[in-house]
């Protein structure tokens, strides 16, 4: 079945970098492009950015340009989302989405989700 | 950026009764937006989208409507599964904006 698997709980000091990984299976991969959404403790969902894994090009929200990188690996069908300088504002859980694939902007709405990976910086 | 503005924040209401959510968009985003259902602890759900189209497995007492900056999201007929938190999202230029969530909670 179509399914995007992401890593685990990650910790962290203020000031240092993580790396999440989103696993995607039972579609073709370069088909879709992939988004990244966060959502910080009893707040709302904020999207950071996508990914077209086929090439690797990307736009990012601009809050997060300068601290965020996606990379794409088409070998192991896995995107991943990089986000340096973290800070306790960073605590959040990470999604990574996949689109429906339609003729329209973006493929459309989301309709392929992540378990959510739960991110906490703390010193 | 396109602002997307969700009314109410919350919403008190009772199993049977008909709801609707309000999604504005700063700018014109045509037909398209995203409705998505979140319930604590799961990754939201989507229920409509291009504004008005059903989800696949979405029960039909869920519907949107709109186009340009106005959006409504109608539940026809409360069930106790729907006491949850909806956004919506915008899909037409970059950063793809969601707006702050909509909390349904039971009266």
């Amino acid at each position: 079945q179509v399914q995007v698997v992401q890593s685990g709980t990650e910790v962290r000091k203020p000031g240092a970098s993580v790396k999440v990984s989103c696993k995607a299976s039972g579609y073709t991969f370069t088909s879709y492009y992939l988004q990244w959404v966060r959502q910080a403790p009893g707040q709302g969902l904020e999207w950071m950015g996508i990914i077209n894994p086929s090439g690797g090009s990307t736009t990012y929200a601009q809050k997060f340009e300068g601290r965020v990188t996606m990379t794409s690996d088409t070998s192991t069908t896995t995107v991943y989302m990089e986000l340096n300088s973290l800070t306790s504002e960073d605590t959040a859980v990470y999604y990574c989405a996949r689109p429906q694939g339609l003729a329209a902007p973006g493929g459309g709405g989301l309709d392929v989700w992540g378990h959510g990976t739960t991110v906490i910086v703390s010193s | 950026d396109i602002q997307m503005t969700q009314s109410p924040s919350t919403l008190s209401a009772s199993a049977g009764d008909r709801v609707t959510i309000t999604c504005r968009a700063s700018q014109s985003i045509s037909r398209w937006l995203a409705w998505y259902q979140q319930k604590p602890g799961k990754a939201p759900k989507l229920l409509i989208y291009k504004a008005s189209s059903l989800e696949g497995g979405v029960p039909s007492r869920f519907s949107g409507s709109g186009s340009g900056t106005e959006f409504i999201l109608t539940i026809s007929s409360l069930q106790p599964d729907d006491f949850a938190t909806y956004y919506c999202q915008q899909y037409d230029l970059y950063p793809y904006t969601f707006g702050q969530g909509t909390r349904l909670e039971i009266k």
